[in-house]
């Protein structure tokens, strides 16, 4: 069956560095989703991709969707504390979301 | 709008219960989901339901494990007997259709001792 993929599991970061987590789907997806879960809390949606080769920002985040839509990622520049918790990819297949593995991220301050 | 509303918030029982969990999705959106998230298996989608019809339930462990919808406002998930495995989060999520945004609720954080 589909199965999307998340690296690194874990990333730990000094405050201020970039932070980049990576997303690969074993099958080409329809779009993608991003959300993050903050410690304790629920998973809370960022945003979605659909076209080969997007690229969308947020304030400090960029998304970004492969070309040949199999794979994406978040990179957050300089981050902050409040960019703690754990930040899943989701891809669309056939007919449902397929919620990848997360990324789980420590800012130290 | 409330957003997702799950009920409990926490629940501890005693293995050989019988454990229900309560979902009231926002109103309007016509698909809803049940994940389980723990520590060693991440976010795991259990079953999930368009127009109160359950669609996929390949996610669902064993007989064990039992979801309703008897209405759009309105899903519950059963597990009976619980087993200390049992033991995650619970989510409820719901959405305008199956592939687009997720809201999810607040989870039903279950202990099985």
């Amino acid at each position: 069956g589909q199965q999307v993929m998340q690296i690194p599991q874990y990333q730990h970061v000094q405050e201020g560095e970039d932070f980049t987590t990576y997303c690969n789907s074993s099958t080409t997806l329809s779009n993608i989703q991003w959300y993050k879960q903050r410690p304790g809390g629920h998973p809370v949606f960022l945003i979605q991709l659909v076209k080969s080769g997007e690229v969308k920002k947020q304030k400090r985040l960029t998304f970004q969707f492969g070309e040949a839509k199999k794979n994406s990622s978040l990179h957050i520049t300089a981050t902050q504390t409040t960019d703690v918790g754990t930040y899943f990819c989701a891809g669309r297949g056939t007919d449902k979301l397929i919620f990848g593995t997360g990324t789980r991220l420590q800012v130290f301050p | 709008d409330a957003g997702v509303i799950q009920s409990p918030r926490h629940e501890v029982t005693e293995m050989g219960q019988e454990v229900t969990l309560r979902c009231k999705p926002i109103s309007g959106h016509n698909s809803l989901f049940w994940y389980r998230q723990t520590m060693m298996r991440g976010l795991e989608l259990l079953i999930y339901f368009n127009n109160n019809v359950p669609i996929d339930d390949s996610g669902m462990p064993e007989d064990r494990f039992s979801a309703k919808m008897p209405n759009a406002s309105f899903s519950t998930l059963k597990i009976q007997p619980s087993e200390p495995r049992d033991s995650a989060v619970y989510f409820c999520a719901s959405s305008h259709g199956a592939a687009l945004e997720q809201f999810f609720g607040p989870g039903t954080r279950l202990t099985v001792l």
